[in-house]
C-alpha cells in the first residue's frame, strides 16, 4: 500500500511569488491534514480537510490557503511568498473511523529568497 | 507560546543508557501521541495514548499519560544508536486537530 505522496520534494521560490503543493493521501484516506515545520516554531497545524470541506483551520494568515479533491487528494497554496514562509510543509492523511492515527509524507522542502 | 513544551529540547548520551523526555501543558488533551522523526522523512507515529494513567510500552520504550491529561513522558531504556531522531509528542483538543510539542533531538552515540 503506498504511502502519503508529496510533491514537489523540494522548492525555492523568490519573495511575493506564489507555491502550489500537493499531497496524495493513502489509499482510502479521506482526511489531510497540512503543517509547517520550522525550526523555531516547530510543527504547526494549517488546516484540515474532510470529504472537500475545511473542518479546522491553524493560526495562519489567508496567503495560506488549501482545498481537497473528491479523489481527497490535497493542495495548498501559499500566495505573496515571504522569507518566514521557509519552511517543511509536511501532508498528513488519516481514516475517518481511526483519526487519532495520522500517517505523514516525507514534505516538501520550501525555500524562499 | 506553544501549547506543549517538551524538554529537554537536546540529548546527547551514550549506547546503553536510559533516558527520559518530557511533554507538558496546561490544557487538557483527548488523546496524545508521539512521534519519531528522522531526517528528511515525515514524524512516523509510535503510540496514542487516552486514558489518564494509561503506560504503554513498545519494547525498550515507556509512555505515560498523565492523570489529568496534560502531559506526558517517554522513556527509552538502554538507548540504541537507531533511536536517534526527533521525538515530537503531539495533543489533540477535538476534532482531529493535533497541536505538536517543538520537539527533543536525541542522539545516541556508540
Amino acid at each position: 500500500k503506498a504511502g502519503v505522496t508529496q510533491t514537489p520534494r523540494y522548492l525555492i521560490k523568490t519573495r511575493g511569488q506564489q507555491v502550489t503543493l500537493s499531497c496524495s493521501p493513502i489509499s482510502g484516506h479521506r482526511s489531510v491534514s497540512w503543517y509547517q515545520q520550522t525550526p523555531g516554531q516547530g510543527l504547526q497545524f494549517l488546516f484540515e480537510y474532510f470529504s472537500e470541506t475545511q473542518r479546522n483551520k491553524g493560526n495562519f494568515p489567508g496567503r495560506f490557503s488549501g482545498r481537497q479533491f473528491s479523489n481527497s487528494r490535497s493542495e495548498m497554496n501559499v500566495s505573496t511568498l515571504e522569507l518566514g514562509d521557509s519552511a517543511l510543509y509536511l501532508c498528513a492523511s488519516s481514516l475517518l473511523t481511526a483519526k487519532n492515527i495520522q500517517y505523514f509524507g516525507a514534505g516538501t522542502r520550501l525555500s524562499v529568497l | 507560546t506553544q501549547l506543549l513544551e517538551q524538554s529537554p529540547q537536546f540529548l546527547s548520551i551514550q549506547e546503553g543508557e536510559n533516558l527520559t523526555v518530557y511533554c507538558n501543558s496546561s490544557s487538557v488533551f483527548s488523546s496524545l501521541q508521539w512521534y519519531r522523526q528522522e531526517p528528511g522523512e515525515g514524524p512516523v507515529l509510535l503510540v496514542t495514548v487516552v486514558t489518564g494513567g494509561e503506560v504503554k510500552k513498545l519494547k525498550r520504550l515507556t509512555f505515560q499519560f498523565g492523570d489529568a491529561r496534560k502531559d506526558s513522558s517517554l522513556h527509552i531504556t538502554a538507548a540504541q544508536p537507531g533511536d536517534t531522531g526527533l521525538y515530537l509528542c503531539a495533543g489533540e483538543l477535538g476534532g482531529n486537530q493535533f497541536y505538536f510539542g517543538t520537539g527533543t533531538s536525541l542522539t545516541v552515540i556508540p
